[in-house]
């Protein structure tokens, strides 16, 4: 069965550093987003990306972070200056359309953790 | 207000219960409702759509009213497996179709 992977899966760092988060969607998705989960807090959405471009960004998603889709699998969040709040799990999720009632799958996760 | 809110639990059952979780939601706009399961650690993984007339898929029934603004997860005969976090997810109108608003979750333990 397909499936989104992400990597790394754990990834630290120290604060102020520069970070990329990496995705491959399910090969015939063209819908991709990015959530995050602090722990014991819910999951929260933070961007969506369709035909290379951002379709809509959460108060989150300041200009700390971008999205990048640099080839035809790999699907990026960067997180440029981190802080200690950045930690959390950021799952990567894709879609084949964009209905209001179309499936998203989630990829494992990639846990931060900013020191 | 909370966008999508759930009783956080955590709810400990024996195997066999029949257990029921509610979620509502402030937004009247919301168009599409869900309910996905998180085990720890894990990613969210969908485990039912829920519509308007209710649906059932094998031992669990969702069930929505939107006057209420008000969405119920039922599961009967409750199986050990069935043990993790299941999260009340909302879609809006007027958003990006990608954009779920997840509730915190409502953790389940089911016990021998």
């Amino acid at each position: 069965e397909p499936e989104v992977t992400q990597t790394p899966s754990h990834q630290v760092t120290q604060m102020g550093q520069e970070v990329i988060l990496r995705c491959v969607p399910i090969s015939n998705h063209l819908y991709f987003y990015w959530y995050r989960q602090i722990l014991g807090q819910k999951v929260e959405f933070l961007v969506s990306f369709y035909n290379n471009e951002i379709s809509e960004k959460s108060e989150i998603f300041d200009d700390q972070f971008s999205v990048e889709r640099p080839d035809g699998s790999n699907f990026t969040l960067k997180i440029r200056s981190t802080k200690l709040e950045d930690s959390a799990m950021y799952f990567c999720a894709s879609s084949e359309k964009d209905r209001a009632n179309d499936e998203q799958f989630f990829g494992p996760g990639t846990r931060l953790t900013v020191l | 207000r909370k966008e999508v809110e759930q009783d956080p639990g955590p709810f400990n059952v024996p195997e066999g219960a029949t257990v029921a979780f509610n979620c509502t939601y402030s937004n009247s706009a919301s168009q599409s409702f869900f309910w996905y399961r998180q085990d720890c650690r894990k990613e969210p993984k969908l485990l039912m759509s829920v519509y308007s007339s209710g649906n059932e898929d094998g031992r669990f029934t969702a069930q929505l009213n939107r006057a209420s603004q008000y969405i119920s997860l039922l599961i009967r005969d409750s199986k050990l497996s069935d043990s993790a976090t299941y999260l009340c997810v909302v879609h809006q109108i007027g958003t990006s179709y990608g954009k779920l608003t997840f509730g915190q979750g409502t953790i389940l333990t089911v016990h021998p």
